[in-house]
């Protein structure tokens, strides 16, 4: 039974460019959660998400930051015109729905980007 | 505002030693706390959780935490430290914005020494 899996587990871009960071959440689990964690800092909440439907995106930013999960394929994060600021651990995690509030969520290995 | 708070950066211990790590909550309503740990490099791995019932819980690796209600804590303790415990701890509240969410601590490096 695999995990929640993200790629890629590397990545680094150039000033301007553009990152995609993708996730595909474990068999079963409809909701996925995206964290950034910047070095030697905590987990931050960036965006909820289920199928079509962004349900939490209160620790997006507010600009060149978006998540979308569509209804087929992995969920993707996308940063549009890296800053160096953005170097940073990014996770994914996945729960099964909210029919109990309690739900444990389950992350991947993460993916980090380095803005050079 | 529901938070969860981790008053220490960093707890060291010698092996073989009980540890504890702290963390306290601030939720509306019943609270569901977990933790987790992150080796280097790694995702975060799930210990273990808190929804209702009996306020010790046993989780992996024979690590335990201890609900309190009236102190609004949710300490992870070990009766006994290995070396290779050391890792970073978070602590984790769900609370609810239109649906649930996992908010995390600051989290607390734990050192075990040999």
């Amino acid at each position: 039974n695999a995990g929640v899996m993200q790629n890629p587990r590397h990545l680094v871009r150039r000033r301007g460019q553009e990152a995609r960071l993708r996730c595909s959440p474990m068999k079963g689990h409809s909701h996925v959660y995206w964290y950034r964690q910047l070095p030697e800092e905590g987990l931050k909440f960036m965006v909820y998400l289920q199928k079509e439907n962004i349900i939490d995106e209160s620790g997006m930013p507010k600009e060149r930051f978006s998540a979308e999960f569509p209804k087929e394929g992995p969920s993707i994060l996308r940063i549009q015109q890296v800053v160096r600021g953005d170097s940073a651990a990014y996770f994914c995690a996945s729960s099964p729905g909210t029919g109990t509030s309690g739900n444990t969520i389950y992350f991947g290995e993460g993916s980090w980007l380095t803005v050079v | 505002a529901q938070s969860v708070a981790q008053p220490e950066d960093q707890v060291n211990v010698a092996e073989g030693n009980p540890l504890t790590v702290k963390c306290t909550y601030s939720v509306s309503g019943n609270p569901y706390l977990f933790w987790y740990v992150q080796y280097p490099n790694r995702g975060l791995q799930f210990l273990l959780k808190y929804i209702t019932g009996d306020n010790l819980v046993k989780g992996s690796y024979g690590f335990e935490a201890e609900f309190n209600k009236s102190q609004t804590s949710f300490h992870l303790k070990k009766p006994s430290a290995l070396v290779s415990d050391s890792a970073l701890y978070f602590c984790a509240v769900r609370v609810y914005t239109g649906g649930f969410k996992t908010i995390f601590g600051a989290g607390t490096r734990l050192f075990v020494k040999a």
